[in-house]
């Protein structure tokens, strides 16, 4: 158990939809990371915060967005959903800024009809 | 493993057997670096990483090997046991917070 909790565990949807996945970091960790992951392009990374700020910034459409709350958990917002936002989405979450192991929760699954 | 590419190099090892993982990076200023072991309906789970100014580390039955000419880096796990079998990722970090991922290899362990 990694101690990064990711809910829901599955998510199915149509096209056009919103949607919300939550992740509650380790405790103690001060950085959050955001991952899709998809058949035909493995592990890519979203978006990081650190301590309620973004810190990062990576592969993520004008259609996501990300926050971080001031308990530190955070939240992965998906909107005007296409069927090629199928994916596995995974939060991580390491105590520093970065230069350290990232410890990621078992995903959200999203299916978009 | 139905989350990771369809078309992932895979290993196919012996119980019993050490495996060797290879990974080549891409950016030649990326200083630390970190393999992932993923199980089936899982997320990545950190196994050993290592900073540039080194070239090996060990683990518990694994060791990482950094070869920042060629940048390549391998993994190598003794004595292979079935719940090893995975898919492993390497990812390289950049300028403290740049992380890229591999594409994976699976590992497969016969009994």
């Amino acid at each position: 158990d990694s101690g990064v909790t990711q809910t829901p565990k599955h998510l199915i949807t149509a096209t056009g939809q919103r949607v919300t996945l939550r992740c509650s970091p380790r405790s103690g960790d001060l950085s959050v990371y955001w991952y899709q992951q998809s058949l035909d392009q493995g592990l890519q990374f979203l978006i990081q915060y650190y301590n309620g700020e973004e810190r990062a910034k990576g592969n993520i459409l004008e259609r996501f967005s990300a926050q971080q709350f001031p308990d530190l958990h955070s939240e992965l917002n998906l909107s005007s959903l296409e069927l090629g936002d199928s994916a596995l989405y995974f939060c991580a979450s390491s105590s520093g800024k970065g230069n350290q192991p990232q410890h990621f929760g078992d995903g959200t699954r999203l299916s978009i009809l | 493993g139905e989350s990771v590419g369809l078309h992932l190099p895979t290993l196919s090892v012996q119980e019993g057997d050490n495996s060797i993982i290879n990974c080549a990076y891409s950016n030649s200023a990326s200083d630390y670096f970190i393999w992932y072991k993923q199980e089936s309906g899982k997320g990545p789970q950190f196994i050993i990483d290592i900073r540039s100014n080194m070239d090996k580390r060990q683990g518990q039955r694994v060791t990482v090997l950094l070869n920042k000419t060629v940048k390549h880096l391998s993994l190598q796990i003794a004595a292979t046991q079935p719940g090893d079998s995975a898919v492993y990722f390497c990812a390289e970090v950049y300028n403290n917070n740049d992380m890229r991922f591999g594409a994976g290899t699976r590992l497969t362990v016969k009994p």
